[in-house]
């Protein structure tokens, strides 16, 4: 019920192509998705977030799609760069009443020029 | 602010040996997560404080681990023996409030080698 699955594990993409990270959840008590991105030596940081109200939000180069009967979200990266090369993790929460995150496994995303 | 810090950056110890992993929480935040990852098994929560009170140790894996917050500026994980398998990456991070509405900030992580 807790869980988030996170596919692909790895994914290699040429630079200007649209890498797709997915997610699945089982809990319908979830209700607010975030992502997260960590380069290497360094800790995860948040990258974009959305809430269940809304079906697609866009920061920059990053959309989130959401498909709440589905139970399901995707991190898409626009024009992909070299410099996006990292690990994605997407994860979930309860907006009230849980202070902790559930993550996914992460996905090691490299961006070849 | 400088963010979340963390010491050591590097940890080299041998089997049987007490490691100490510290954290600073950014000031004002009032949550502090303490997270390993690893490749196997990703990253994994293994206990938060909220206001220096433990909420939820259930990620805890064994006796050996323990984890103290005595301030609010200040926290602790400690191992007590180290094993190989605790080998891991170990990140905290803070917020300043519920997961659901509040953004977790992660410091750089300790690299635990345990011989």
């Amino acid at each position: 019920q807790q869980q988030v699955k996170q596919s692909p594990q790895s994914l290699i993409v040429q630079k200007g192509g649209i890498p797709i990270i997915n997610c699945a959840y089982e809990n319908t008590a979830f209700d607010y998705f975030p992502w997260y991105q960590q380069f290497p030596g360094k800790g995860p940081a948040l990258l974009i977030a959305i809430r269940p109200d809304v079906s697609e939000k866009k920061e920059g180069r990053f959309t989130i799609s959401f498909n709440k009967s589905a139970k399901q979200f995707s991190l898409h990266i626009m024009d992909s760069q070299p410099g996006d090369s990292a690990t994605y993790f997407c994860a979930a929460s309860l907006i009230f009443g849980n202070e902790k995150l559930t993550f996914g496994t992460g996905t090691r995303l490299t961006i070849i020029p | 602010d400088a963010g979340v810090i963390q010491s050591p950056r590097h940890e080299v110890t041998e089997m049987g040996q007490e490691v100490t992993l510290r954290c600073k929480p950014i000031s004002g935040h009032d949550y502090l997560f303490w997270y390993r990852q690893t490749m196997m098994r990703g990253l994994e929560l293994l206990i938060y404080f909220n206001n220096n009170v433990p909420i939820d140790d259930s990620g805890m894996p064994e006796d050996r681990f323990s984890a103290k917050m005595p301030n609010a500026s200040f926290s602790t994980l400690k191992i007590q023996p180290s094993e190989p398998r605790d080998s891991a990456v170990y990140f905290c991070a803070s917020s300043a409030g519920l997961a659901g509405r509040y953004e977790q900030f992660f410091g750089p992580g300790t690299r635990l080698t345990v011989l």
